[in-house]
């Protein structure tokens, strides 16, 4: 019963790097989302998504990208890293907009 | 946008006693207000959630209030434990959820 699993848990990066981050669930969800936590500011919406082949922005989307391209995998993608992206990112999945939403452990990165 | 508000940012209580988290949200509109734990290390995790057709809901320890008219909610939490401390998020949604920062509840045995 893995429910929302997120590879990988930590990642240095260097300024300018690239990376992406994956979220897998096996609850045959519809929405993902893709959150940052940063200290003081409580969870921010990057982007997310609606179902297979969709996705939206959401409150700081700048500098990421995402694609779901099946159902239960939901990527995030930075292309060249900031040290304004260190911050923790939670992946999330839910059955509808305005039902419980399953968080996964978290991907803590740093951009030096 | 929406816009969430949640106080106090920390809380120390004596086991025990109860602890109460307020907050409070701009849009009218919204009509899912989610309660969510983050322990440490880990992801946060529903404990309890209210619709706007409703103004309280308890569940065991915990409970929720809604007043509709002032735009606020409140998480309630009775006979506090130990195991209760951790940073506690409230959350707000019409078509999109917003989250408050968070609230460090420390329970002292």
């Amino acid at each position: 019963n893995a429910g929302v699993t997120q590879t990988p848990k930590f990642r240095v990066l260097k300024t300018g790097q690239s990376m992406t981050l994956l979220c897998a669930q096996d609850m045959n969800h519809e929405y993902m989302y893709w959150y940052r936590q940063d200290p003081g500011m409580g969870l921010r919406l990057i982007h997310y998504s609606v179902g297979e082949g969709t996705t939206a922005k959401g409150e700081v989307p700048d500098g990421y990208n995402v694609s779901r391209l099946k159902k239960q995998n939901f990527l995030l993608g930075l292309e060249s890293a900031a040290p304004s992206q260190t911050s923790v990112y939670f992946c999330a999945s839910g059955g509808t907009h305005n039902t419980e939403a399953f968080f996964g452990q978290g991907t803590r990165l740093t951009v030096v | 946008g929406e816009n969430v508000e949640q106080h106090p940012s920390t809380l120390s209580v004596q086991e025990g006693d109860s602890a109460v988290i307020k907050c409070t949200y701009s849009d009218s509109a919204s009509n899912y207000f989610p309660w969510y734990k983050q322990e440490l290390g880990k992801g946060p995790q529903l404990i309890i959630d209210i619709r706007s057709n409703v103004g309280e809901k308890k569940d065991q320890r915990i409970a929720v209030t809604l007043n509709k008219t002032a735009k606020h909610f409140s998480l309630h939490i009775t006979e506090t434990q130990p195991e209760d401390s951790a940073v506690y998020f409230c959350a707000a949604l019409y078509q999109k959820v917003t989250f408050g920062i968070g609230t460090k509840l420390q329970v002292i045995p």
